[in-house]
């Protein structure tokens, strides 16, 4: 079964880049999706983007012009990468991929890292 | 791109039934499957229903989910509720290269 575990800094201030790597453990990430997630207190999940195993990414509309998501296949983690930060991006951030070819869910769920901005 | 929207709350007392709904704000429901979300506070959440009605391996079958065409929207439906199913619950769908949530429902059993 796959794992999923993410890493990054917790604590950010205003107008910093976040930076977290998700690492898979269990599988391989080829032919996959690879999503990134975040739920702000007391709110719903919001899907931040995703990325394939050969690197082609879809993001967020609404965060598209900050986001950048990024796969390394053999050291087997993807990557995420938020400029310009705001208060409002505090917020847990999950990694979460799909199991059984269902690209459109999220079968597996990392245990979430809290970010917070101020 | 569309939205789900979930009430934000509802209770119901151990043994009742409950139902929740996931109503899409354009496109039809069912050109997209939906998925149910469930999330105990400290937790991830995890899967209770995909695929519109399909339950994942481990998940009782006193957890269902529907589709009714005539409101747009997508059901949770749960029987005999027990305590333990106290939580928040999510519905989720998709467009071309787009994933979407609804803003969550909170369960209360008591």
């Amino acid at each position: 079964q796959v794992r999923l575990q993410e890493s990054g800094p917790g604590l950010l201030k205003p107008s910093e880049t976040l930076s977290l790597t998700c690492s898979v453990s269990g599988g391989s990430l080829n032919n996959n999706y690879w999503s990134w997630i975040r739920q702000s207190p007391g709110k719903g999940p919001e899907w931040i983007g995703e990325v394939f195993s050969s690197g082609t990414t879809h993001y967020n509309p609404s965060l598209e012009s900050r986001v950048s998501i990024s796969v390394d296949v053999p050291k087997n983690q993807f990557s995420l990468k938020l400029k310009s930060l705001t208060a409002e991006d505090t917020a847990m951030y999950y990694c979460a991929t799909e199991d059984g070819g269902r690209w459109w869910a999220f079968d597996i769920w990392g245990q979430g890292t809290m970010v917070t901005v101020s | 791109n569309f939205i789900l929207t979930q009430p934000h709350s509802v209770s119901e007392s151990p043994g009742k039934t409950v139902t929740i709904s996931c109503t899409r704000s354009s496109g039809t429901i069912t050109s997209n499957f939906v998925q149910w979300y469930q999330q105990r506070p400290g937790s991830s959440p995890t899967t209770v229903i995909y695929n519109d009605n399909r339950r994942p391996s481990g998940v009782p079958d006193r957890f269902s989910g529907s589709i009714d065409r005539s409101s747009n929207s997508a059901s949770l439906t749960i029987s005999g509720l027990q305590t333990e199913d106290e939580a928040d619950y999510f519905c989720q769908s998709y467009a071309t290269n787009y994933r979407v949530f609804g803003g969550g429902t909170k369960l209360t059993v008591l």
